[in-house]
């Protein structure tokens, strides 16, 4: 079955730029969905199709997708950034939703 | 504007059968389109996808869950409803519900989520 794989935990310094990864094979010929999950919340879609925004979600955020790897950018980061991130396919082999790990992201 | 209410027990003994029920408000479930879906999240772990229904009843199922689980809508109610057998102390997770964005494999609502706990 399709596998997802994101490092366990990225930091940032207020203000520089925070690059989460998600990994699989031949990732770029799916589409990449992005949610943020603050402690005791639901998550929050943040990026969809790889690189479209939601109403709502800043622009400091965008994405990218090509090769073996999708990448959510956080830019202009802020301490209220702070959170776990989640990248998610569909996995059309198996016709299943995957999650990735997630990522905590702290800012420094 | 979408919502999602989830309803059902916070404490299910092992071996027994847990039933989750999803109130969607803003939206029909019958409305061309329209996914539902049910995903969980063990304490401290990752999100795990267990199934999901379109308006045309269509189903999805994680093979590794395939045989435990059920999800039924129920149109007069507008509900989405997760039935899953034989519950283990593997299965405690917070339980959430999420709407299917139109015309991608994105989920852009979710509800609030509610926490089971299976424990004798």
């Amino acid at each position: 079955s399709y596998v997802v794989t994101q490092p366990p935990s990225v930091s940032v310094a207020p203000g520089q730029t925070a690059r989460i990864t998600c990994g699989g094979n031949h990732i770029g010929t799916k589409s990449v969905h992005w949610y943020r999950q603050e402690p005791g919340q639901a998550p929050v879609l943040v990026i969809f199709n790889d690189s479209d925004r939601p109403s709502g979600i800043p622009e400091r955020f965008s994405g990218s997708n090509s090769g073996n790897t999708a990448t959510l950018t956080i830019s202009r980061v802020e301490a209220g950034d702070e959170a776990d991130y989640y990248c998610q396919v569909w996995d059309v082999d198996s016709d299943r939703a995957v999650f990735g790990g997630g990522t905590q992201l702290t800012v420094l | 504007q979408i919502t999602l209410e989830e309803s059902g027990p916070t404490l299910v003994k092992p071996t027994e059968t847990l039933t989750l029920t999803c109130t969607f408000s803003g939206i029909s479930l019958s409305t061309s389109g329209v996914g539902a879906a049910w995903i969980r999240q063990p304490p401290g772990k990752a999100l795990e996808w267990l199934t999901l229904i379109y308006w045309n009843e269509d189903k999805r199922y994680t093979p590794s869950l395939k045989t435990r689980l059920t999800i039924v809508r129920d149109t007069s109610k507008n509900q989405v409803v997760l039935t899953m057998t034989n519950m283990d102390p593997v299965d405690t997770a917070t339980y959430y519900c999420a709407h299917l964005k139109h015309f991608t494999r994105a989920f852009d609502v979710w509800g609030q989520g509610t926490l089971v706990t299976v424990s004798s």
